[in-house]
């Protein structure tokens, strides 16, 4: 069955960088690519990017351009997420999901398959 | 920014019909999916491609799409539906998620 096991709960200090990864399993790694997603508490989801499999495309979302790294490691079927510059508003739970989209982004691509996700802190 | 626009609550007695809009020019021609997430879960996928059912999804869950507005039903709401439900749609360069409905069963 397909899994999506992201990395356990950090807490950053304002400024510092946090690395999220995912790891799948169950399925295919290189034919479908990943989304991030972000929920700050009590709030909604906030899409951050998508990246393809082998890392050869990626598309961030507009606010977060500059600051997010996406990449994966096709060998341990991993992907990872870099926020850096971390603000308190960066505290969330972050998720990777599995997305139809796997060259480039389609418009008819949901996700299907989500990681159980990962808190990040960041506090002074 | 582009935005969707979702009603902020919706409530529906046990066995009736719930229905959840998700609105915006964003929309326009592209495709609507429909995400439940429960308190402490992640979210989960339950209309894609507007008006699709992933495998193990109920019959219950429907969706449809009108110009600028999709919607998603649910006949005969059950108390485990209970849940915050949010729209999705994307194009090339950019998801946008609604700001969530949360869905009581009373």
């Amino acid at each position: 069955q397909v899994q999506l096991v992201q990395s356990g709960a950090e807490v950053k200090k304002p400024g510092a960088s946090v690395k999220v990864s995912c790891k799948a399993s169950g399925y295919t790694f290189s034919t479908y690519g990943f989304s991030w997603v972000r929920q700050a508490p009590g709030q909604g989801l906030e899409w951050m990017g998508w990246i393809s499999a082998y890392s050869v495309n990626t598309k961030y979302a507009q606010k977060l351009q500059g600051r997010v790294t996406m990449t994966t490691d096709t060998s341990t079927s991993t992907t990872y997420m870099e926020l850096r510059g971390l603000k308190s508003d960066d505290t969330a739970v972050y998720y990777c999901a599995r997305d139809w989209s796997e060259v480039v982004p389609a418009a008819s691509s949901p996700f299907d398959y989500w990681g159980q996700g990962t808190l990040v802190t960041v506090s002074s | 920014s582009y935005e969707l626009t979702q009603p902020p609550s919706v409530s529906v007695s046990p066995g009736q019909t719930a229905t959840i809009t998700c609105s915006g020019d964003y929309l326009g021609d592209k495709y609507a999916c429909w995400y439940q997430q429960k308190p402490g879960q992640s979210p989960l996928l339950v209309i894609y491609q507007d008006n699709k059912r992933p495998s193990g999804i109920p019959e219950r869950f429907s969706g449809s799409r009108s110009g600028n507005t999709a919607t998603l039903t649910i006949s005969g709401t059950q108390a485990m539906d209970e849940a915050d439900y949010y729209c999705q749609a994307r194009d090339s360069s950019t998801v946008v998620f609604g700001g969530g409905t949360k869905l009581t069963v009373l």
